[in-house]
């Protein structure tokens, strides 16, 4: 079945840091993927997604790029911020329906001023 | 675009209580709404799908009798914990999809229940 690994954390970084947070996939087809962020007591919130090979996602200084031939989409930001504190979690999607949804273990981030 | 409400957000009672979650999509049509729980520090349970109109499908080792699912409309679906007792205590979260390939799940805030 499709899953989802993600590097172990938690990750404590410096403000102003460079982030690199990995993520790696394994899917029958061709997913759709997604990087998503919980803040302390609060749902998730989608931060970008890619659904093609190639595709870059961005939103708020983070990137990612599909990677087929890696089958990866690791999650970058050039410089953190304290408020980027939060968990990370990497996910795809199969299907019309978003029934063959899958979620990786999380990553917490912790960036200290 | 693309909210989905949860409501409440926090929960306190008594064992043996039934709690009843709401989980709406403000400004789309949810075909597809998910139920999941989060223990402390730890990724997303799902616990079960739900379609409009139709029976929820439910993840193995959920008990569907415990936790009731209605999607009555594609708007609005529910969660009702019955007889709640203090294992029961976690975060729900619920997220909601509008169907077509691609789509990312759009959450809740979560409802944080404790049971005493």
């Amino acid at each position: 079945g499709n899953s989802v690994t993600q590097m172990e954390g938690p990750v404590t970084l410096s403000e102003e840091a460079f982030l690199t947070i990995n993520c790696t996939y394994t899917a029958t087809g061709y997913p759709s993927l997604f990087w998503y962020v919980q803040y302390p007591g609060e749902g998730l919130q989608l931060l970008l997604k890619a659904t093609k090979a190639d595709d870059k996602g961005s939103n708020k200084g983070f990137e990612a790029t599909y990677r087929k031939e890696t089958t990866s989409f690791h999650l970058e930001k050039g410089s953190v911020q304290v408020s980027d504190s939060a968990v990370y979690f990497c996910a795809l999607s199969e299907g019309n329906y978003g029934q063959n949804f899958v979620f990786g273990p999380g990553t917490r981030l912790s960036v200290l001023p | 675009g693309a909210v989905v409400s949860q409501h409440p957000s926090r929960v306190i009672c008594k064992s043996g209580t039934s709690v009843k979650i709401e989980c709406r999509s403000l400004d789309f049509q949810a075909t597809t709404m998910f139920w999941y729980r989060q223990f402390p520090k730890k990724s997303l349970m799902l616990m079960a799908t739900s379609n409009e109109g139709s029976k929820a499908t439910y993840e193995q080792g959920v008990e569907k009798d415990k936790f009731l699912i209605n999607h009555a409309s594609l708007t609005l679906s529910t969660l009702t914990v019955t007889s709640a007792h203090p294992e029961d205590s976690s975060f729900y979260i619920c997220s909601a999809t509008q169907g077509a390939l691609g789509q990312p799940q759009h959450f809740g805030d979560g409802t944080r229940l404790s049971i005493l």
